[in-house]
């Protein structure tokens, strides 16, 4: 069965401090890893795709890299803006196009 | 971007009551619509998987009877929870992927802004 963690559940920075997010998976044949982000009391918002290890993709202050057993979500400089559920899911080769999503980050940024 | 549409946004009703949700994708076709349920400060667990003109795959433990989803259309699905009780209030979430020239685009999954139900 396909299993997907995220670390830390909740993460608190200062505004400009980088860090990162992290994303085990555990899945028999990778077609994608996703990372969206959720605003309270909103759906998820797309930002990133990727497909095979090695791969990297970068948006803004945001750069998601991925292994073969996990992803992280480098966010640097952040700004309180950036404050959100991150969520990570990861999508099977074969079968169904569903996601299976992790538990998501909880990011504070505090000005 | 792609835009999918949910409504309403917050619906509040008494137990023993339907419900019904509504997806849109506003810009593209969707061949395949997904609903997700998110309870407070969970992660989404998928429900079922909403196919045009065909019946909607469920998840293990997701009662069909219960949650019963129409995709009547390339641009529409619906999920109504029948004779909603308390447990059932939940934040529910429909997702849809760009259908082009005929191949199912997988590498975006558009969600809804989501729907609030909440049972008395």
């Amino acid at each position: 069965e396909d299993q997907v963690t995220q670390s830390p559940e909740a993460l608190r920075l200062q505004e400009g401090e980088s860090s990162s997010l992290n994303c085990s998976y555990t899945v028999s044949g990778l077609r994608g890893l996703f990372w969206y982000r959720q605003d309270p009391g909103k759906g998820p918002e797309f930002l990133f795709t990727l497909y095979s290890a090695g791969e990297e993709k970068e948006k803004e202050r945001l750069k998601a890299t991925l292994t073969k057993k996990e992803s992280f979500l480098h966010i640097t400089a952040p700004k309180p803006e950036d404050s959100a559920t991150y969520l990570c899911a990861v999508q099977e080769r074969q079968g169904a196009q569903k996601l299976v999503f992790g538990q998501g980050t909880r990011l504070t940024i505090n000005p | 971007g792609a835009v999918v549409s949910q409504h309403p946004s917050r619906v509040i009703c008494k137990s023993g009551t339907s419900v019904k949700i509504e997806c849109r994708s506003l810009d593209f076709q969707a061949t395949t619509m997904f609903w997700y349920r998110q309870f407070p400060k969970q992660s989404l667990m998928l429900m079922a998987t909403s196919n045009e003109g065909s019946k909607a795959t469920y998840e293990q433990g997701v009662e069909k009877d219960k949650f019963l989803i129409n995709h009547a259309s390339l641009t529409l699905s619906t999920l109504t929870v029948t004779s909603a009780h308390p447990e059932d209030s939940s934040f529910y979430i429909c997702s849809a992927s760009p259908w082009r020239g005929g191949l199912l685009n997988t590498g975006e999954l558009f969600f809804g802004e989501g729907s609030r139900l909440t049972v008395l």
